[in-house]
C-alpha cells in the first residue's frame, strides 16, 4: 500500500523559512514524478512544484527563487524548502504523485501539512 | 499557463437526483500522443483530495459508477446520476496535458438541498 506522510509545518514569520518533508512507502519517489500541491484556507488547489525522475525541477512562477523541490533517495523522502516566507503562503501543503499527466496515471496523494506564516 | 473554469462553483442537489458540473479550459488539453489528460478529483471536508476519473473518462478503483465523466477539446463534464450523501463535498478538475504545470479548475461545491 503506497503511503505519503508529510510533516514539518507549522507557524513561521514572514521571511522566515520551514522544510517540509514527504516520507513515502510502498512507493519509490526516485523513480516517479513527486509534487507538491498547496491549499489556501478555504480556497481551491494550486500546483506548487515537481521533481521528475531524472532530477529537473520545475515551479509555479509565485514561488520561483523562494521555493527548492528536493529528494533524498536514500531516505525514500521529498522535501521543499520555503524561504522568504510571505503570509499568502498560508496554506496545507499536500505531497503528491499527482497522476492523469502524459508521464503516468497512478495518482497518490497525503494528507497535508499546515504551513501559517504570521507574525 | 491554461487556465480551467468551472461552472457553477455550487450546486445544491436533492438526494438521488442527478448533478452535473462543467469544466472548460483555455486551450486544448488534447496532447501529441492523441489523450485527452483531464482529471477530475473529488475533496470531502477535511480530506485530501481523491481522484475520481482520469483521461476525461476513466474511473479510478473503487468509484462508484453513478460518476461519469465526458468530453472532449476545451469542455468537460463531470455528472452524478444519483447524488448520495457522502458525495457531499468539493470537486475539482485538473489539466495534465499541458505538464509540468498542473492547473486547478477553482471548484465545485456539491451540498445536499
Amino acid at each position: 500500500e503506497v503511503q505519503l506522510v508529510e510533516s514539518g509545518g507549522g507557524l513561521v514569520q514572514p521571511g522566515g523559512s520551514l522544510r517540509l518533508s514527504c516520507a513515502a512507502s510502498g512507493f519509490t519517489v526516485s523513480s516517479n514524478y513527486m509534487s507538491w500541491v498547496r491549499q489556501a484556507p478555504g480556497k481551491g488547489l494550486e500546483w506548487v512544484s515537481v521533481i521528475y525522475s531524472g532530477g529537473s525541477t520545475y515551479y509555479a512562477d509565485s514561488v520561483k527563487g523562494r521555493f527548492t523541490i528536493s529528494r533524498d533517495n536514500s531516505k525514500n523522502t521529498l522535501y521543499l524548502q520555503m524561504n522568504s516566507l510571505r503570509a499568502e503562503d498560508t496554506a496545507v501543503y499536500y505531497c503528491a504523485r499527482v497522476g492523469g499527466t502524459p508521464l503516468g496515471s497512478n495518482d497518490y496523494w497525503g494528507q497535508g501539512t499546515l504551513v501559517t506564516v504570521s507574525s | 499557463d491554461v487556465v480551467m473554469t468551472q461552472s457553477p462553483l455550487s450546486l445544491p442537489v436533492t438526494l438521488g437526483q442527478p448533478a452535473s458540473i462543467s469544466c472548460r479550459s483555455s486551450q486544448s488539453l488534447v496532447y501529441s500522443d492523441g489523450n485527452t489528460y483531464l482529471n477530475w478529483f473529488q475533496q470531502r471536508p477535511g480530506q485530501s483530495p481523491r481522484r475520481l476519473i482520469y483521461k476525461v473518462s476513466n474511473r479510478d478503483s473503487g468509484v462508484p459508477d453513478r460518476f461519469s465523466g465526458s468530453g472532449s477539446g476545451t469542455d468537460f463534464t463531470l455528472k452524478i446520476s444519483r447524488v448520495e450523501a457522502e458525495d457531499v463535498g468539493v470537486y475539482y478538475c485538473m489539466q495534465g496535458t499541458h505538464w509540468p504545470r498542473l492547473t486547478f479548475g477553482g471548484g465545485t461545491k456539491v451540498e445536499i438541498k
